[in-house]
Order: structure tokens, then C-alpha cells, then sequence
């Protein structure tokens, strides 16, 4: 168990629709990250938080959003949702954000579009 | 542009063979860090190593060992007497010293393992 908590495992929804996936890092970290993996792109890096603030943005959509909250939770919110948003959604976690450390990954949420 | 690539898509190996698999990586950085992830068909990623550009060591873990060469721009990692339980895809990935929207994990496609008994 890596200690980071994803919510929901699974998600199933529609088309145009929107959803919000959770994520509480480890006990500890600051600093969050959000990835996707597709079976066509493969794992990709979508956004990076620490302490509440972005710290660096990769391959993420302008219909996503994520933030990052006084707690340490962070959300990833998906919107207008396509087919191809289907994909295993990753959060993962690490103390200071650093590039040097391991991130730890929580077990993701499936999210399929129908 | 950097780029991480596992040339090997799927390896099929019987209990108790030694399998190797590749990763090249693609960087003009100096600093950077080189790390392999295991996933299991439970879905998580499971850390595996970490390796920074400085240091060229081979490192062994148990029935796992990794060798980093520079010169080839290669981290490959073996895994000695494989076991069923090794059966997983595994990633190789990079991470640049200096951060920003490239200096997150950038992972090759994943090579999967399938282990016999």
C-alpha cells in the first residue's frame, strides 16, 4: 500500500458529462501529481501540485482542471467528456516535489466513457 | 526532446529464467534521474529504483538487478529466477533536474512480462 487513496476506482459516465476525481496523498507529502495512462499514449504526466499552488502543467486538456487544497487533497476535474477521455486516471504523491524523488501512485480511477 | 523507449513490448519467460528487459533513454541534460516502476494486474505502480545521472553503479536487489550505462544512454533491469509473481508490466522512466513541465516522469510505453510456471 503506497499510502495514496484514489476515489472513485471506477467511473462510468457519458459523453459532454463531467466528473471529479479525489486524491489524498501520503501522510506528509506536499506536493501531488496527476497522470493518465491510455492504452494509445501510454502514461502521461497532466499536472503537478505543491502546498496548494501549480508547480508545472504537462499534456492537460483545457476542458481539465485540477486544484489542490488547503488539506493537501487535490482533485482532478474532467469536463465535457469524450470517448477518447477513457483512461486509467493516476494521482500520485511526493514529500517536497523535487525532481530527485519517487513518486508514490495511488491504484487510479478507471474512468470510461460511453 | 526527451524520450524514454522500452523496445520490448511483451516477454514470455518459464519460472526460473533470467529475463532482461531494455530501456533507452533520450536526454541533452546532464542531470537527470532514471527510475523503474512495476505494474502488477492489480493496476498500481509500484516504485522499483531510482538512479541519478551521476551514478553509474549497478545496482542489485535481491533476485533484481539494474545496469546504468551512460555511454549507451541505457538503465536495463534483470530480474534473476523469475517467479509468477513477476508477471507485471514494468516501466522505465525519466525525470530532469530542472523541473518544469518536462521534469516530471516521462515513462516509456512499458514492457509486459508474463511469467510462466
Amino acid at each position: 500500500d503506497s499510502g495514496v487513496t484514489q476515489t472513485p476506482k471506477h467511473l462510468i459516465t457519458a459523453t459532454g458529462q463531467r466528473v471529479t476525481l479525489r486524491c489524498s496523498p501520503r501522510s506528509g507529502d506536499l506536493s501531488v501529481y496527476w497522470y493518465q495512462q491510455s492504452l494509445d499514449q501510454g502514461l502521461q504526466f497532466l499536472i503537478q501540485y505543491y502546498n496548494g499552488e501549480e508547480r508545472a502543467k504537462g499534456n492537460i486538456l483545457e476542458r481539465f482542471s485540477a486544484q489542490q487544497f488547503p488539506d493537501l487533497h487535490s482533485e482532478l476535474n474532467l469536463s465535457s467528456l469524450e470517448l477518447g477521455d477513457s483512461a486509467l486516471y493516476f494521482c500520485a504523491s511526493s514529500a517536497t516535489g523535487t525532481t530527485n524523488e519517487k513518486l508514490f501512485f495511488g491504484s487510479g480511477t478507471q474512468l470510461s466513457v460511453l | 526532446a526527451q524520450k524514454v523507449t522500452q523496445a520490448q513490448t511483451e516477454i514470455s519467460v518459464v519460472e526460473k529464467e533470467d529475463v532482461t528487459l531494455d530501456c533507452v533513454y533520450e536526454t541533452r541534460d546532464t542531470t537527470y534521474y532514471l527510475f523503474w516502476y512495476k505494474q502488477p494486474p492489480s493496476g498500481e505502480l509500484v516504485f522499483l529504483i531510482r538512479r541519478n545521472s551521476f551514478d553509474e553503479q549497478n545496482e542489485i536487489s535481491g533476485r533484481y538487478s539494474w545496469n546504468f550505462q551512460k555511454s549507451t544512454s541505457s538503465f536495463n533491469f534483470t530480474i534473476t529466477a523469475s517467479q509468477v509473481v513477476d508477471s507485471a508490466v514494468y516501466f522505465c522512466a525519466l525525470r530532469l533536474y530542472y523541473g518544469g513541465s518536462q521534469g516530471n516522469l516521462i515513462f516509456g510505453k512499458g514492457t509486459k512480462l508474463s511469467v510462466k510456471p
